[in-house]
C-alpha cells in the first residue's frame, strides 16, 4: 500500500458537475497539501493544512473547496469548473516541524473538464 | 522572494551517457535543497537532498552538491539508463517551514 493514496485516478466532468477528489495518507504525517500540475506550467501549490487547519490558500478560485476532516484525509470539492482547470491534481503530506521533512506525493488524479 | 530555475528540457540522451541537469536558486538565507523525480503516470518522489553548504546528496547513482557560492544544486549521473526517463524537479525549503518552492521541471528521455 502506497503512503499517499488518491482516488479517483482519472475523472472527466462537465462544467456544471460537482465532484470530489480524495486523498488519504498512511504515514502518520500532520500536514497535507493540494498541488495542481498543468502541462508546460510550474507545479502550483493550492492549499496547505497543518494539524487539520488550513494555513495556505494560494489565491485559488472558490470553485475549488478543500476539506480536511482529520490529519489522514484530505478532499478537494469541485463545482462549476472551467476547461482550463483540466490538470493533474497531486496530494502530498509531510511531518511539519520536523527538520527537512520531505513531501510524500500520491499518484494524482487526472482531471478533464469538458 | 525565493525561486528555483532549472534548465529547460527535454534532455535526450543515449543509454550510458553522462547526465547533468542544472539547477540554480535565489533565496534569502540558506535553504535545504531537494531533487524530486516524477515517473510517467506517477506523483513526485524524493530522489535526494542536501541541507547545508558543500553537502552532497546521492541516491540510485544520482548526485548533487549544494554550492553556496554559485547558489546551485546540479543533478548528475555517470551512466543513465532507459528507466531513468522521467521529469526531474529541483526544490528548496527553509528549515522552519514546510513550503517548498519548485523549479519548472526538466524532462529526461533516455534512448536505448
Amino acid at each position: 500500500e502506497t503512503g499517499v493514496t488518491q482516488t479517483p485516478r482519472h475523472l472527466v466532468m462537465g462544467m456544471t458537475n460537482k465532484k470530489s477528489l480524495k486523498c488519504e495518507q498512511h504515514l502518520g504525517h500532520n500536514a497535507m497539501y493540494w498541488y495542481k500540475q498543468s502541462a508546460k506550467k510550474p507545479l502550483e501549490l493550492m492549499f496547505v493544512y497543518n494539524f487539520k487547519e488550513q494555513t495556505e490558500n494560494n489565491s485559488v478560485p472558490s470553485r475549488f473547496s478543500p476539506e480536511c476532516p482529520n490529519s489522514s484525509h484530505l478532499f478537494l470539492h469541485l463545482h462549476t469548473l472551467q476547461p482550463e482547470d483540466s490538470a493533474l491534481y497531486l496530494c502530498a503530506s509531510s511531518q511539519v516541524r520536523e527538520k527537512n521533512s520531505p513531501l510524500h506525493f500520491g499518484n494524482g488524479t487526472r482531471l478533464t473538464v469538458t | 522572494g525565493n525561486s528555483v530555475t532549472q534548465m529547460e528540457g527535454p534532455v535526450t540522451l543515449s543509454e550510458e551517457a553522462f547526465l547533468t541537469i542544472n539547477c540554480t536558486y535565489t533565496a534569502t538565507g540558506y535553504p535545504s535543497l531537494f531533487w524530486y523525480v516524477q515517473y510517467p503516470g506517477e506523483g513526485l518522489q524524493l530522489l535526494l537532498k542536501a541541507t547545508k553548504a558543500d553537502d552532497k546528496g546521492s541516491n540510485k547513482g544520482f548526485e548533487a552538491t549544494y554550492r553556496k557560492e554559485t547558489t546551485s544544486f546540479h543533478l548528475e549521473k555517470g551512466s543513465v539508463q532507459v528507466s531513468d526517463s522521467a521529469v526531474y524537479f529541483c526544490a528548496l525549503v527553509f528549515n522552519a517551514g514546510n513550503m517548498l518552492t519548485f523549479g519548472g521541471g526538466t524532462r529526461l528521455m533516455v534512448k536505448p
